[in-house]
């Protein structure tokens, strides 16, 4: 079974603060994805990445794909409280295949 | 607009009873999951289906079973409750997928089981 590993696991940091999430695995995907999660709901898809080294932006949040595949970073610029929330990368292989998903990081934005 | 519903939201059972969770989804989606989700766990799969007729073991599947007979519903069924159970279960689909753009997922909200 592939592990995902999530770090840290819990954050908590000022709103305005930069924060990065890591996601690491000693298996190789062809796909990494990061979902949020609001307390009550269910996950929700914020970006694929497929490429290794492929770096994607959604306004100030910023993704990246290691090159080996095996790991991906979760960037946040000036977080707001709007951000708080639990992240969890998620790994792929193949268009049909099943996720692993990772441990999740539980990130709290203080006003 | 297309969705993915679970139904019941909330549940407290009896251990030993039988359980059944229902998922449904207007996507027509060929690709349903049950997960479950526990505090330091993350979201493990119980089971999933590529299709109708088609269904397959996840890694914790253990003491549940799923039924696909139609596109748009995947029941996932506790054959006798246990406490260890107690959990949140999130049912998911997801189109058959494009090795290009990845697999994406849709939850639904999930539903809150006690075992008591």
């Amino acid at each position: 079974t592939q592990l995902l590993e999530q770090s840290p696991q819990f954050l908590s940091i000022q709103e305005g603060e930069n924060l990065t999430v890591y996601c690491n695995s000693s298996s190789v995907f062809s796909s990494l994805q990061w979902y949020r999660q609001e307390p009550g709901e269910g996950p929700v898809l914020l970006v694929t990445v497929v490429t290794g080294g492929e770096v994607k932006k959604l306004k100030r949040l910023t993704f990246q794909f290691g090159d080996a595949r095996k790991d991906s970073s979760l960037h946040i610029t000036a977080a707001q409280t709007g951000d708080t929330g639990l992240y969890l990368c998620a790994g792929g292989r193949g268009g049909n295949e099943k996720l692993t998903f990772g441990t999740g990081t539980r990130l709290t934005i203080i006003p | 607009d297309a969705e993915i519903t679970q139904s019941p939201r909330h549940k407290i059972t009896e251990t030993g009873r039988q359980v059944t969770l229902a998922c449904h989804q207007t996507w027509n989606h060929n690709n349903m999951f049950w997960y479950r989700q526990d505090l330091g766990h993350g979201l493990r799969l119980i089971h999933y289906s590529y299709g109708v007729h088609d269904t397959n073991k996840g890694e914790v599947s253990d003491g549940y079973s799923v039924s696909r007979s139609n596109t748009e519903d995947l029941p996932l069924t506790l054959e006798s409750a246990a406490s260890s159970q107690t959990s949140v279960y999130f049912c998911a689909s997801s189109p058959t997928g494009q090795r290009s753009s990845g697999n994406t997922i849709y939850f639904g909200e999930g539903s809150w089981l006690t075992v008591v």
